[in-house]
């Protein structure tokens, strides 16, 4: 079992642009929870997709948007970016009580 | 979900047990402690949760306050790869559908 992947695993971007992070839940799991986690800081929590809907929002702007495929896997896009931006981004899967978490995509915004 | 407050860094002698303490003095009844660790540079990774009992699996033992307000983490046998943040959540339903709240977190160093 692979686990959670995402990808790409670091990505460079320019203020404005636009960008799309993938995530492949654990065999089985049919939830994808996305967070953000800036440096030094707990990871916040973005949305979580099941069945192919937002289930749940956290305090994210509208640039924050997502999309869970028939397959369970996922995309978190991030629309015109900001500096602030930059972080860690985590994509989590689970069917039951335990979340398992992916290694993150490192977004930096220049 | 209630807050916890958790001391920001901790040392530990390898071989040692650490014991990593949690307040949450605002949990619900019907909300459980849970633990996650995050290895430099790795996503966090689940340790155990409770809801009013102790707890115990392969990795580690919680121990849960009779009123409920406060948690400790124990690893019984420190080594050097627990070197890591540790994050107590309190969260409201035992259903991994519920997003996670995490705070600060403890920086657990642990010294050979």
């Amino acid at each position: 079992d692979a686990g959670v992947t995402q990808s790409p695993t670091h990505l460079i971007k320019t203020r404005g642009q636009q960008v799309t992070l993938r995530c492949s839940p654990k065999s089985g799991h049919d939830t994808v929870s996305w967070y953000q986690q800036a440096l030094g800081q707990g990871p916040q929590f973005i949305f979580q997709y099941y069945e192919e809907e937002e289930r749940q929002r956290g305090n994210f702007p509208d640039r924050f948007s997502g999309h869970q495929f028939p397959n369970y896997s996922s995309e978190l896009n991030v629309n015109a970016l900001l500096l602030g931006d930059s972080a860690l981004y985590l994509c989590a899967s689970s069917h039951h009580y335990e979340q398992y978490f992916g290694p993150g995509t490192r977004l930096t915004v220049t | 979900d209630a807050k916890t407050t958790q001391p920001p860094s901790m040392d530990c002698a390898e071989g040692r047990a650490a014991n990593l303490p949690c307040n949450h003095s605002t949990i619900s009844g019907n909300e459980y402690v849970y633990w996650y660790r995050q290895i430099h540079s790795q996503g966090p990774q689940y340790i155990i949760h409770g809801l009013k009992n102790n707890e115990t699996n392969e990795m580690a033992s919680l121990i849960i306050t009779e009123d409920r307000k406060s948690s400790t983490l124990i690893l019984p046998h420190a080594t050097l790869r627990d070197t890591a943040v540790y994050y107590c959540i309190v969260r409201g339903d035992n259903n991994a559908g519920n997003m996670l709240t995490f705070g600060g977190g403890t920086r657990l160093m642990v010294k050979p």
